[in-house]
């Protein structure tokens, strides 16, 4: 599998502001996924997006993919002092191993 | 209902003693077990992972070695720990055959080498 890379490393915004974070990465996938992690907790699967899929929304996620960049875009909308953790994406080229980058760090101000 | 169990969730240990961290898994069959560590404020980095019993890829040399004796039992474990296997440990899984690879992460492992 491959590493997909976080970008940028630290991200902070105050409440109610729109937060981008973006992920690159270097071979054809099947899927790219995008996990939060909670200070001091696991990962939690947020939303997956296929190869064939440019755009994906879920609650005030939305993700962006674009395969002739090897990109992909986060977007938490109206974001929440709730929304601070870290983001990881995980590109999946049909692997068994799930290599994370090391993610983007957001704090959402009150 | 599927859920993985993780322990003990933190962990004090001395430089040289020995380390058993364990993952189980419940409601599933033949899962795909993944070993992590995370040091503080960084990335996950992948140890080791297992498509079945008995199998064990490592991705990483380490003091650190896995087990898998039964289905849905993952053991990290070490002779002799060192201080720079201090860390956050995650246990996760994903379903054999599924349609789409999610990984579904264990509540984690603390462990402090002193």
């Amino acid at each position: 599998s491959q590493q997909g890379e976080e970008d940028p490393q630290a991200l902070s915004i105050q409440e109610g502001e729109n937060a981008t974070m973006n992920c690159s990465y270097k071979t054809s996938i099947n899927n790219l996924q995008w996990y939060r992690q909670n200070s001091g907790r696991g990962l939690v699967h947020l939303i997956l997006i296929r190869s064939n899929e440019r755009e994906k929304h879920s609650g005030r996620l939305r993700v962006t993919l674009d395969t002739s960049k090897k990109s992909s875009s986060l977007l938490i909308t109206a974001s929440r002092a709730a929304d601070t953790a870290s983001y990881f994406c995980a590109p999946d080229n049909y692997g068994q191993n799930f290599v994370f980058g090391p993610g983007t760090r957001l704090s959402v101000l009150p | 209902s599927q859920t993985i169990h993780q322990w003990p969730a933190t962990l004090v240990q001395p430089v040289g003693s020995p380390l058993s961290l364990e993952c189980t898994v419940e409601g599933t069959s033949n899962p795909n077990l993944y070993w992590y560590r995370q040091a503080a404020g960084r990335g996950l980095q992948l140890l080791f992972y297992s498509v079945g019993i008995g199998q064990i890829s490592s991705e990483v040399p380490q003091n650190l070695s896995a087990s898998r004796p039964q289905d849905r039992q993952f053991i990290l474990s070490s002779k002799k720990l060192l201080l720079s296997d201090s860390g956050f440990y995650l246990c996760a899984w994903i379903p054999q055959g599924a349609g789409a690879n999610v990984l579904t992460f264990g509540a984690g492992s603390r462990l402090t080498v002193l």
